[in-house]
């Protein structure tokens, strides 16, 4: 079964920040890598598709990178409603999550 | 609007049975794959089974399988998830989320969307 791994698991960081979160595949899986954002008690909420595609809807700020097993999420200029979990997700099999990183108000 | 309203979620015995059901409008729902995922605070979110466009084929992950069954009635635009023989870590919220494809030259690629708003399941005594 394919791992996925996220680092860091959480991150303090202040509006206005740049902030990057990685997520690694245990073998390569192309560009088959989707980011989430995850708030308690709402729906999870598609940000990046197909690695690096931006969802209609989804901010700007928002932008992933990377191919094969390492890639990355960034958020250039943290917004207030951007403090939240952030989950990766591999598409190359069954679906399976990385850990999470709960990004934080410093 | 593209909707999915999860329901049927409470409280149960360990070793006792729930049926969830995810009620899709706003989209043709019989041309689409569905899933359900799971998300605890421990784990964070996990993926539990999938059933193709005519309820022909179902995958489950080794957690859940030979415990849950995942179901759909096209006709009634529902989605379902039966789950028997429960147990403490069964209890989560549960979420049923659509599956889009899109085909690039050789890439076929997955993501789920949109997403429920969840319904919790707690197993305990």
């Amino acid at each position: 079964d394919i791992q996925m791994t996220q680092s860091p698991s959480s991150l303090s960081a202040s509006v206005g920040d740049r902030v990057t979160i990685t997520c690694r595949a245990s073998q390569t899986i192309s560009s088959y890598l989707n980011w989430y954002q995850y708030k308690p008690g709402k729906a999870p909420k598609l940000l990046i598709y197909a690695a690096s595609s931006l969802q209609s809807g989804v901010p700007s700020r928002f932008s992933g990178s990377g191919s094969g097993t390492d890639f990355t999420l960034t958020i250039s200029s943290l917004q207030p409603e951007d403090f939240a979990t952030y989950y990766c997700q591999q598409s190359y099999t069954t679906p399976v999550f990385g850990q999470g990183t709960k990004l934080e108000i410093k | 609007e593209v909707q999915l309203v999860e329901s049927g979620g409470g409280l149960v015995q360990p070793g006792g049975s729930l049926r969830l059901s995810c009620a899709a409008s706003g989209f043709t729902f019989s041309n689409y794959w569905m899933h359900w995922v799971r998300q605890t605070p421990g784990k964070g979110l996990v993926w539990v089974s999938r059933i193709n466009s005519d309820g022909s084929n179902a995958i489950y992950a080794d957690s859940v399988k030979g415990r849950f069954t995942i179901a759909r009635d096209n006709a009634k635009n529902t989605l379902y998830l039966q789950m028997n023989s429960l147990r403490a870590e069964d209890t989560a919220v549960y979420y049923c989320a659509r599956e889009v494809t899109y085909k690039s030259s050789w890439y076929l690629y997955r993501w789920l969307d949109p997403w429920g708003q969840g319904t919790l399941v707690t197993v305990s005594s």
